[in-house]
């Protein structure tokens, strides 16, 4: 079976300060990751993805996160926070053998960025 | 945006009817998935169909079900629907070689 877990219901970041959001993982095959962000009433929206390669994956709108397999982690992060990306942020992981391709996502961080 | 849509936006039901969800995949995506998002959670992966066949299934019972049609269309069926029915359900598709789901912007259904 695989999961996600993010350990933090809720995130509070100074406007401009570094902000991070945790996500770990747990998949019997090479992990697939995923980022994605939900704005109020709305789907979710892509922001990167690990699937081989450099650890450090760069996404849209400033956003990046590391791949960390001994600790089994994917951690979002963003260098300066703006209060336009307060939004629920959720992790996915899906198994990369063929053939297991539902995600599987965390229960979300809310994320809240102060002017 | 995505380029994925479903149709209603909102629905209300009441206990034991029967609902119909929609969704028009992105263009050139072949594979659509369906998940419902309860209240304070995370989406819920129902099942996927690629190829008009149903190829992975979560874990709901056989009330859900689906369709998915030549144009990679798909619609969601759920029958004697239940309260805890009540959930935003997402459309997410892609190209069968390209592993980013996309997704729509969902339809809430609330049963009574």
């Amino acid at each position: 079976a695989q999961s996600v877990a993010q350990p933090e219901d809720q995130v509070n970041v100074a406007e401009g300060n570094p902000l991070t959001v945790k996500c770990t993982y747990s998949v019997s095959g090479n992990p697939y990751l995923f980022w994605y962000v939900q704005y109020p009433n709305r789907g979710l929206q892509f922001l990167l993805k690990y699937i081989t390669g450099d650890n450090l994956v760069k996404g849209s709108y400033g956003f990046e996160a590391e791949f960390n397999k001994s600790q089994t982690s994917f951690h979002l992060k963003k260098p300066s926070a703006l209060v336009s990306d307060s939004a629920l942020y959720f992790c996915a992981v899906r198994d990369g053998n063929f053939g297991n391709e539902k995600l599987t996502f965390g229960t979300g961080t809310r994320l809240t960025i102060i002017p | 945006e995505t380029g994925v849509t479903q149709s209603p936006t909102h629905l209300i039901k009441t206990r034991g009817q029967q609902v119909t969800l929609r969704c028009s995949s992105q263009s050139g995506h072949n594979t659509v998935s369906w998940y419902q998002q309860a209240l304070g959670q995370g989406p819920q992966f129902i099942f996927q169909y690629y190829r008009e066949e149903e190829n992975g299934r979560g874990n709901f019972p056989p009330r859900f079900s689906g369709l998915q049609f030549p144009n990679y269309s798909s619609e969601l069926n759920v029958n004697a629907l239940e309260l805890d029915d009540s959930a935003l359900y997402l459309c997410a598709s892609r190209w069968t070689g390209e592993e980013t789901q996309y997704f729509g912007p969902g339809t809430r259904l609330l049963v009574l």
